[in-house]
C-alpha cells in the first residue's frame, strides 16, 4: 500500500533552474513531513521538514509548500547546483508515534552544469 | 561524534542461506529501526527495537527477525534468503522525545542474493 505518492520519477534541470518535486499522501494521521536527500552509496539524510500547521517553510535554497486540504506537498530547489544531483524522497510520519517513516518512491535529480 | 554504523557494507549470499546484519546507533540514541530499500525504490519499514523489544513491525514475513542488545546495538536476521531480498538494508537510530530531526540513518548494507 503506497501511502505517499511521489512524482516525477526523474528530473533533469540546468544549473540555476528550479526543480519541483511533488508528493501526495493518504493517511490524515500523518503530521510530520520530512524530505530526505540520498547520494549513491549513502543513507538518506534529512534535508528539510514541515508540519501541517504551516503552508511553507524555507531553509536556504530549499522550500517546502504544503496544502493540507489537498493532502499534497512539494519541494522546490532554488538556484540548483550540480552538487544537488541526488535522489530525493518525500516522507511522512505520525509525530509522537513509534517514529516509523513512510517514504515516497523517490525522484532522481540531475543538475546539468 | 560517530553516527550510525552498519556492517558489513556489502554482502553476497546464496538463495536459502541466512544472513545477519549489524547496526550501532548514534551515540545517545536508544531506538533502532530497520528499513529495506530495493533498487529504485524508497525505504520500506521492517521493524523497530526499543528496550530490547520489537515495538513495531512493517509488512515483512517472519523470515525477517531482529534483536537489540543492552548497549542499544541491533542485528537484523533474514532466513531462507530469496532473490527478492536483494536490497540496501538501512538502519536508523533515534531517541524518543528528541523530535523527528534526530532520526539518523546509516549508510546501509548492500545485500545481493544469487
Amino acid at each position: 500500500q503506497q501511502q505517499v505518492k511521489q512524482s516525477p520519477q526523474s528530473l533533469i534541470v540546468q544549473k540555476g533552474g528550479i526543480p519541483i518535486i511533488n508528493c501526495a499522501y493518504e493517511n490524515t494521521a500523518f503530521d510530520y513531513f520530512p524530505w530526505y536527500q540520498q547520494f549513491p552509496g549513502k543513507g538518506p539524510a534529512l534535508l528539510i521538514a514541515i508540519r501541517p500547521d504551516v503552508s511553507e517553510k524555507k531553509e536556504g535554497r530549499f522550500t517546502i509548500s504544503f496544502n493540507k486540504s489537498a493532502k499534497q506537498f512539494s519541494l522546490h530547489i532554488m538556484d540548483s547546483q550540480p552538487g544537488d544531483s541526488a535522489t530525493y524522497f518525500c516522507a511522512a510520519r505520525v509525530e509522537g508515534g513509534y517514529q516509523k517513516v513512510t517514504f515516497g518512491t523517490g525522484t532522481k535529480l540531475q543538475v546539468i552544469p | 561524534d560517530a553516527g550510525v554504523t552498519q556492517s558489513p557494507t556489502h554482502l553476497i549470499k546464496t538463495r536459502g542461506q541466512q544472513v545477519t546484519l549489524r547496526c550501532s546507533p548514534k551515540s545517545g540514541h536508544d531506538t533502532v529501526s530497520w528499513y529495506q530499500q530495493a533498487l529504485g525504490q524508497g525505504p520500506q519499514f521492517i521493524f523497530q527495537y526499543y528496550e530490547e523489544e520489537e515495538r513495531q513491525r512493517g509488512n515483512f514475513p517472519d523470515r525477517f527477525s531482529g534483536h537489540q542488545f543492552p548497549n542499544y546495538s541491533s542485528e537484523l536476521n533474514v532466513n531462507a534468503l530469496l532473490l527478492g531480498d536483494s536490497a540496501l538494508y538501512l538502519c536508523a537510530s533515534s531517541l524518543p522525545g528528541q523530535g523527528n530531526d534526530g532520526y539518523t540513518f546509516g549508510s546501509g548494507t548492500r545485500l545481493t542474493v544469487v
